[in-house]
C-alpha cells in the first residue's frame, strides 16, 4: 500500500545545531508540503512543493529551508535549531490542488 | 491575513448526542472546505470535505454544512460514539493553499 513516512518520529537537539526531518512517500503525489503543530495553533504551513525542484515559503517559513530532487522526498532542514522551532512537525502529500492531503504520523522536535 | 477561526476549542457531548463544531473564514475566494480528524499520536485524516457550489454533504453519522454569504461552514456529527474522541481540524482555501483552523478537543462521555 501506498503510504508517507516521516523520520525521526522524535529527536532532541541542541541550540543552534543543523537539524533534518526526513519525509517519503510512495504515492507518487506531486504535492508535498511541512507543517508544524503548536498547541492553539492548529497546523502552520512552512513550506511546501508543487512537484520537483520546485519549493514555495509558506507562513511561517523561517529557519526552515526543503528541497526537491525527486518526487518522493521532501526533506526539511532546520539551519540552527531554536527553541521556539520546538513543535510536532508533520509532512503531508496530495495529487494537486484542492484535494485530499495525506499525512505522516509526525516527528517531535526538542531544542534545548 | 487569511484566517479560520474554529469553536469551540473543547467540546463534551454525551455519548448518542450530537456535537457540532463551527468555522469562519475570510478569504472570499476559498471554494474548498475540508474537515479532518486527528487521533493521538497520529496525523490528521481527512473525514468530509466540500465545495464552494455545494451547500450541504453527508457521509453516515457526518454531515458537513456551508454558508458562503456568511462565510461559515460547520461540521454535525450525529449519534456520537467513544472513536469519535478526537481533534477536528477544520480548514478553507483555494488552488493550492488551505488555512487551518486551531482545533476542537472532541470528548465522548459515557
Amino acid at each position: 500500500d501506498a503510504e508517507i513516512t516521516q523520520s525521526p518520529r522524535h529527536k532532541i537537539t541542541e541550540t543552534g545545531r543543523q537539524v533534518t526531518l526526513a519525509c517519503h512517500q510512495t504515492w507518487n503525489h506531486n504535492n508535498m508540503f511541512w507543517y508544524r503543530q503548536d498547541l492553539g495553533h492548529g497546523l502552520r504551513l512552512i513550506h511546501y512543493s508543487y512537484g520537483v525542484h520546485d519549493t514555495n515559503k509558506g507562513e511561517v517559513s523561517d529557519g526552515y529551508s526543503v528541497s526537491r530532487s525527486n518526487t518522493e522526498d521532501l526533506p526539511l532542514t532546520l539551519e540552527s535549531a531554536a527553541s521556539s522551532q520546538t513543535s510536532v512537525y508533520f509532512c503531508a502529500s496530495s495529487v494537486g490542488g484542492t484535494t485530499e492531503a495525506f499525512f505522516g504520523q509526525g516527528t517531535r522536535l526538542t531544542v534545548v | 491575513g487569511e484566517n479560520v477561526e474554529q469553536h469551540p476549542s473543547t467540546l463534551s457531548v454525551q455519548e448518542g448526542d450530537s456535537a457540532v463544531i463551527k468555522c469562519t473564514y475570510s478569504d472570499s475566494a476559498s471554494n474548498y472546505f475540508p474537515w479532518y480528524k486527528q487521533e493521538l499520536g497520529k496525523g490528521p485524516q481527512l473525514i468530509i470535505d466540500i465545495r464552494s457550489n455545494v451547500g450541504e454533504k453527508k457521509d453516515q453519522r457526518i454531515a458537513v454544512t456551508l454558508n458562503k454569504t456568511a462565510k461559515h461552514f460547520s461540521l454535525h456529527i450525529t449519534e456520537t460514539q467513544p472513536e469519535d474522541s478526537a481533534v477536528y481540524f477544520c480548514a478553507a482555501g483555494s488552488n493550492y493553499q488551505l488555512i487551518w483552523g486551531a482545533g476542537t478537543k472532541l470528548i465522548i462521555k459515557p
